[in-house]
Order: C-alpha cells, then structure tokens, then sequence
C-alpha cells in the first residue's frame, strides 16, 4: 500500500522561513505534488517534482530526493495569508492517475 | 470561468436513502476523481475516471458507485448511505502535463460537498 507521513502542525512567525518535509512509501511513484488548503476551502495546487532536485516557485519551492523518498516544501517570506493545510500527494499506478494525499500539516503563522 | 462544480453543497440524509452528487467540470479534463476527507485522515480517494467509460477504485470505494457517461460529468452514487459515509466530498478534474521527470496531475478541486447520514 501507499503512505505518507507529515508533521500534523507546524508554526511559525510571519517574515520567517519554514519547511514541511514529507517521506513515502509508495508501490509506484510518478512524482510528488504539494496542495494547499484554507479552513472551509478546496485544496489547490502548489508544486509538483518529479525529478530530484528543487522547484522554485515564488515564495514557494518544492524538493525531491526519490532515492530517499523524501521531499519538502518550503515557504519564505511567510504571511498571515499562508496559514493553511498543507498535502504532499504522490502519483501512483499507471498514468500517474492514483493519487495518494498525506494527512496534510497544518501552518499557522503568527505575527 | 474555468471550474468544477458540485452539487449540493451541503446535504444530510438518512441511512439507507439513496442518493447522488453531482460534478461537473468545463474544462476539457480527461481525468476525474472523487476524494473524501475526516479529519486527521486528509484526502483519499474513492474513485477515479481517465476518460469516458474508463472508471477505477481509489483508496475507499466500499459503498460508492461512479459512472462516467460524458466527459464533463462524474457523479457519485451512494445506494445505501450509512453513517460512516459522514464527510466532506471532493470532486477534481486535470490533464495531463508531461514534463520532465513524469507528467503533472494538477488537480482542480470542486467547492466541497459536506454529507451528514444520520
């Protein structure tokens, strides 16, 4: 079977820097994404890594080490706005269709 | 505006009284699924579609049905709901991007639907 493990809650002060990291055990791997979700809202996508290496996007970057299985997100210049849930999600079985989500961490930045 | 769209938003039935939510997306999406979420569970997914007549069990698909007759559209059918299907439900849609290293499946998800099956 797939899993994914998370920190379930992070903190963290606004201006500052902070990483989620994510390691998985999967039966196929055809990358990892990251999506975001606000209280009462639908997750949306961040950043997807298939190759190792970093994804910079904005604020945002994403890594992958497949060797490891392990990736992270990190969030710079964090704001208020970025308090959410936060998914890493790997693709699985052919064509990338299934997608298994971590339980997902939840950021709460403080002034 | 470019968007999946579910309906009804909000719904509480009662064990046993079958019924169906609806997504559509006007995307041109070849790829549907339908995720559910608990708390301390996040998402998993309980069916998932690649195109039109192609559908496939997700992660938790004990007492869903799908069909995917047109593109646009992938309802999801509970015969017999009970208690335990009690959740928040997400329908998303995407194409494929290949890029390098494999192929993006971003997903866009629908606004939510929150079932209470007393």
């Amino acid at each position: 079977g797939q899993s994914l493990e998370q920190p379930s809650e992070v903190t963290a002060v606004e201006g500052a820097i902070v990483q989620i990291n994510c390691t998985y055990q999967t039966s196929g791997f055809y990358g990892l994404s990251w999506y975001q979700q606000h209280d009462g809202g639908a997750p949306t996508f961040l950043s997807y890594n298939g190759l190792d290496g970093l994804e910079e996007t904005g604020r945002f970057s994403s890594f992958l080490s497949r060797s490891d299985s392990y990736g992270y997100l990190l969030l710079q210049e964090l704001q208020m706005k970025d308090s959410a849930s936060y998914f890493c999600a790997v693709a699985s079985g052919a064509g990338s269709y299934q997608l298994t989500f971590g339980k997902g961490t939840k950021l709460s930045v403080i002034p | 505006e470019a968007q999946v769209t579910q309906n009804p938003r909000y719904l509480i039935t009662v064990t046993g009284k079958k019924l169906t939510v609806t997504c559509s997306q006007n995307m041109n999406h070849e790829y549907m699924s339908w995720y559910r979420q608990d708390p301390g569970l996040g998402l998993r997914q309980i069916y998932y579609s690649m195109n039109v007549e192609v559908t496939d069990k997700g992660d938790v698909p004990e007492g869903y049905k799908v069909s995917r007759k047109e593109k646009r559209n992938f309802p999801l059918i509970l015969e017999s709901p009970s208690p335990n299907q009690t959740s928040l439900y997400f329908c998303a849609s995407s194409s494929r991007q290949r890029v390098s290293g494999g192929q993006i499946n971003e997903q866009f998800f629908g606004p939510g639907t929150r079932l209470t099956v007393l």
